[in-house]
């Protein structure tokens, strides 16, 4: 039972235009939601939450929306860079609880 | 800065071997995880620690076990290891719930041949 999904496994966009990864959950008792990034060969390094009393969080190119009636968050990367090739993980988390569940990520390539 | 260090980048081990992967972290962090990586199948979660001595199974605990003596150290064990836990192993420690998320170590590319 695959609580977080990622139905993308991949995404190529273009050098300056929107990057769009989704991820859907159908765990109604997640409340805080993180997005991880990816380099091979390299452990994932965090990148942006947003915790389900917002709709929305951002950080510089970074931005994280939640639908919570859709049970739907996306990352959106404007604009994209090539160094940003990367697997990206999102992550949910309920209030009690010690672990987090991910996805099974999306490769994200950034074309030049 | 604070970190997750994993003792091997990588590691090549014979069928049947006996293996350690070890995990330090330096942040006081009460909770380690050991995940492995696979392609197609995202991370999944062998095993964690909430404490000192104490463990709980993840999705795929089978054929592994785990050793927590110290609160900085979380071990990984392979009884036996097999062909099919050719893997990246991801070791990860987390202040408190899942909402202070994790930090990752880099990562031990494991071969069994």
């Amino acid at each position: 039972d695959q609580q977080v999904k990622q139905n993308s496994p991949s995404l190529s966009v273009q050098e300056g235009r929107i990057s769009i990864l989704n991820c859907d959950y159908t765990n109604s008792m997640f409340d805080y939601f993180l997005w991880y990034k990816k380099y091979p060969a390299e452990g994932p390094t965090f990148l942006i939450s947003i915790s389900s009393i917002k709709d929305k969080n951002e950080d510089g190119r970074f931005t994280v929306f939640l639908n919570k009636s859709a049970k739907h968050l996306s990352l959106h990367i404007v604009p994209s860079q090539p160094g940003d090739s990367a697997v990206y993980f999102c992550a949910a988390s309920g209030r009690s609880n010690y672990k987090l569940t991910f996805g099974k990520g999306t490769l994200l390539t950034v074309n030049p | 800065d604070v970190k997750v260090t994993q003792s091997s980048r990588y590691l090549v081990k014979r069928t049947g071997e006996k293996v350690f992967l070890e995990c330090v972290q330096d942040m006081d962090h009460e909770n380690m995880f050991w995940y492995r990586q696979d392609p197609g199948l995202g991370l999944r979660l062998i095993y964690f620690s909430y404490d000192v001595k104490m463990k709980e199974k993840g999705d795929i605990p089978e054929g592994y076990s785990v050793s927590r003596e110290k609160k900085e150290r979380f071990s990984l064990i392979l009884e036996s290891a097999s062909t099919n836990q050719t893997s990246m192993y991801l070791c990860a420690s987390s202040l408190g719930g899942g909402h202070y998320g994790y930090t990752f170590g880099s990562g031990t590319r494991l071969t069994v041949v």
